[in-house]
Order: C-alpha cells, then structure tokens, then sequence
C-alpha cells in the first residue's frame, strides 16, 4: 500500500495567517493526489482534487501544488471558519490512502 | 443537492455480523463509483472499500478484506456495506462517499459502529 505522511500533525495560527502543511506520499503519485477538510461534527470535504485544482464552491484562499511524491496545501489567509483538520488522500492505488491529519487551530 | 444518509450503525458483541446502508439522492445513482469511508473514535480518516457503478468491481483495505463486503443495488439507489467477524478496532463513524474517478465528491454525515462485549 502507498503510505502517505503529513506534516505537521498539528499547528496554531492567528486570522489572516499564510498557513502551509505538507504531504509525503511513499513513492511516486504523479499528481493523483486530494485534500480534503474536515471541520468538527461536519463531514469531509473536499478542496482539491489532481493535486492543483480546486474543487466546486471551494475558496480560492485554498491552493496545492506538487507532484511525484511531494505535496503541499497553502491557506493564503486564514480565517475563523478554517478550523479543522486536513487530509490529504492518494488516488494513484485503487486501494485509496489517507494522511494522518494536520489539525488547524486559531491562535 | 446530494443526499447521502447511512444506517444501520449499533452497539455490537466482538464476532458478530452488521449490515449498514446508504440511501442515495439528488444524482444519478449507477453514474458513480461508491465509497466506504471510516473514522475510529479520535483517529483520522481511513478508506474501507468501493465498488464500482455496476458493481463489477470491488476493493478493499488490508484491515477489512476477507471480513466485509460492499454492494450496492442500483434500482433502490442504495449502498451496502456487510460487516462479518467485527472487531473493536471496528468501531468507528462509517461515511458513506460518491466517488468522482477517485475522488471522495459527496459524504453522509457517517453512522457510528460500535463493537465493545
């Protein structure tokens, strides 16, 4: 299975903050990769899809780059309503993989 | 809009067998791909399984293959997920996801299973 390691698990920034996580796939993904966000008691959504674009409805603060093996989800400014934690997911494997998580928190 | 609402979620003995519904809304059911998708209790996210528009093709995670079995039933635009030989380690908020190639487009709000003696 392709194992997918983000960084960091967690991390505190005040409103309007640049705020970066990335994410480490175990070998080469091309650009099979999503993000998604998940706010506490909502379900998952998600942000990006085929590592750059950004899914329907979704802001255009959000944004993620890379391709092989690593990957990188950018808040351009961040705001009240971005609390949450973020996945990333391989769709490289027909057997789909999840990263741990980063855990967004408002200073 | 689309409308994913599992079922089926108890609190069940070690060993015993679960059957968890979707019920599908507001798109074309057997135009996608179908996921299961859990969360164990302060855990991230894991992928359990899918199956494919007519339900031809199916996967599974190392942690459940051999033990559950997704289906799905297109004329009642409804999703299945059988759960045999459950463990602790099963339980979780099981999501119900619409599939776009393999993105996770569309999810339920999640039914809880728990497995505890």
């Amino acid at each position: 299975d392709i194992q997918m390691t983000q960084s960091p698990s967690s991390l505190s920034a005040s409103v309007g903050d640049r705020v970066t996580i990335t994410c480490r796939a175990s070998q080469g993904i091309s650009n099979f990769l999503n993000w998604y966000q998940h706010r506490p008691g909502k379900a998952p959504k998600l942000l990006i899809y085929a590592a750059s674009s950004l899914h329907s409805g979704v802001p255009s603060r959000f944004s993620g780059s890379g391709s092989g093996t690593d990957f990188t989800l950018t808040i351009s400014s961040l705001q009240p309503e971005d609390l949450a934690t973020y996945y990333c997911q391989q769709s490289y494997s027909s057997l789909l993989t999840f990263g741990g998580g980063t855990k967004v928190e408002i200073k | 809009e689309v409308h994913l609402v599992e079922s089926g979620g108890v609190v069940v003995q070690p060993g015993r067998s679960l059957r968890l519904s979707c019920a599908a809304s507001g798109f074309t059911f057997d135009d996608y791909t179908m996921h299961w998708v859990r969360q164990a209790p302060g855990k991230g996210l894991e992928w359990v399984s899918v199956i494919s528009w007519d339900g031809g093709t199916t996967y599974y995670s190392d942690s459940v293959k051999g033990r559950f079995t997704i289906s799905r039933d297109n004329s009642k635009n409804s999703l299945y997920l059988q759960m045999n030989s459950l463990r602790t380690e099963d339980t979780a908020l099981y999501y119900c996801v619409k599939g776009l190639d393999s993105n996770l487009e569309d999810w339920g709000q999640g039914t809880l299973v728990t497995v505890s003696s």
